[in-house]
C-alpha cells in the first residue's frame, strides 16, 4: 500500500460528458502529480501542485484542469470527454524534492463509450 | 530536453533465469535522479529503486540489483534467478533537479514474463 488513495477505481462515462477524478496524498506529502497513462501515448506526466500551488504543467489538454485544496487532497477535472482520453489516471504525491521518490496510488481507469 | 529509452519492448524469460532490463537517458542536467518503476499485472505503479547522478555506486536488493554507468547514460536493472512474480511491466523513469518541477519523464517500459 504506497498511502496514496485514488477513487473512483473506475469510470465509464460518455463523450462529451465531465468527470472528476479524486486524490489523497501520503501523509505528510506536500506534493501531487498526475499522470496519464495509455496505450499510445506511454505514461505522461500532466500537473503537478505543491502546497496548493501550481508548480508545473506537462502535457494537459485545455479540456482537463486540476487543483489541490488546503487539506492537500487533489481533483483532476475532465470536460468534453473525447474516446481518447481513455486511459489510466495515475496520481503520484511525494515531499516535493527531486530527489524524493513518488508513489503512486492504484490509478482511476476512465473508459469513454 | 530529457529522454528516457527502453528499447526491449518485451522480454520472455523460463523461471530461475537471470534477466537484465536497459535503460538508456537523455539530459542536459548535471543533476538528476533516476528511477525504477514496477507495474504488475493489477496496475498499480510500485517505486523500487532511486539513484542520484553523483552516486554511481551499483546497488543489491535481494534478487534485484542496477547498474548506474553516466558514461553510457544508462541505468540498467537485472533480476537474479526470476520468479513468476516478477512478471510486469518496468520502467525507467528520470527527474530533473532544476526547472522547479520534480516531474517523471518515463520511458515506454519493458513487459517481462517469466514462464515457470
Amino acid at each position: 500500500d504506497s498511502g496514496v488513495t485514488q477513487t473512483p477505481k473506475h469510470l465509464i462515462t460518455a463523450t462529451g460528458q465531465r468527470v472528476t477524478l479524486r486524490c489523497s496524498p501520503r501523509s505528510g506529502d506536500l506534493s501531487v502529480y498526475w499522470y496519464q497513462q495509455s496505450l499510445d501515448q506511454g505514461l505522461q506526466f500532466l500537473i503537478q501542485y505543491y502546497n496548493g500551488e501550481e508548480r508545473a504543467k506537462g502535457n494537459i489538454l485545455e479540456r482537463f484542469s486540476a487543483q489541490q485544496f488546503p487539506d492537500l487532497h487533489s481533483e483532476l477535472n475532465l470536460s468534453s470527454l473525447e474516446l481518447g482520453d481513455s486511459a489510466l489516471y495515475f496520481c503520484a504525491s511525494s515531499g516535493g524534492r527531486s530527489n524524493q521518490p513518488q508513489h503512486f496510488g492504484d490509478g482511476t481507469r476512465l473508459s469513454i463509450l | 530536453a530529457q529522454k528516457v529509452t527502453q528499447a526491449q519492448t518485451e522480454i520472455s524469460v523460463v523461471e530461475k533465469e537471470d534477466v537484465t532490463l536497459d535503460c538508456v537517458y537523455e539530459t542536459r542536467d548535471t543533476t538528476y535522479y533516476l528511477f525504477w518503476y514496477k507495474q504488475p499485472p493489477s496496475g498499480e505503479l510500485v517505486f523500487l529503486i532511486r539513484r542520484n547522478s553523483f552516486d554511481e555506486q551499483n546497488e543489491i536488493s535481494g534478487r534485484y540489483s542496477w547498474n548506474f554507468q553516466k558514461s553510457t547514460s544508462s541505468f540498467n536493472f537485472t533480476i537474479t534467478a526470476s520468479q513468476v512474480v516478477d512478471s510486469a511491466v518496468y520502467f525507467c523513469a528520470l527527474s530533473e533537479a532544476e526547472g522547479g518541477s520534480e516531474k517523471l519523464v518515463f520511458g515506454k517500459g519493458t513487459k517481462l514474463t517469466v514462464n515457470p
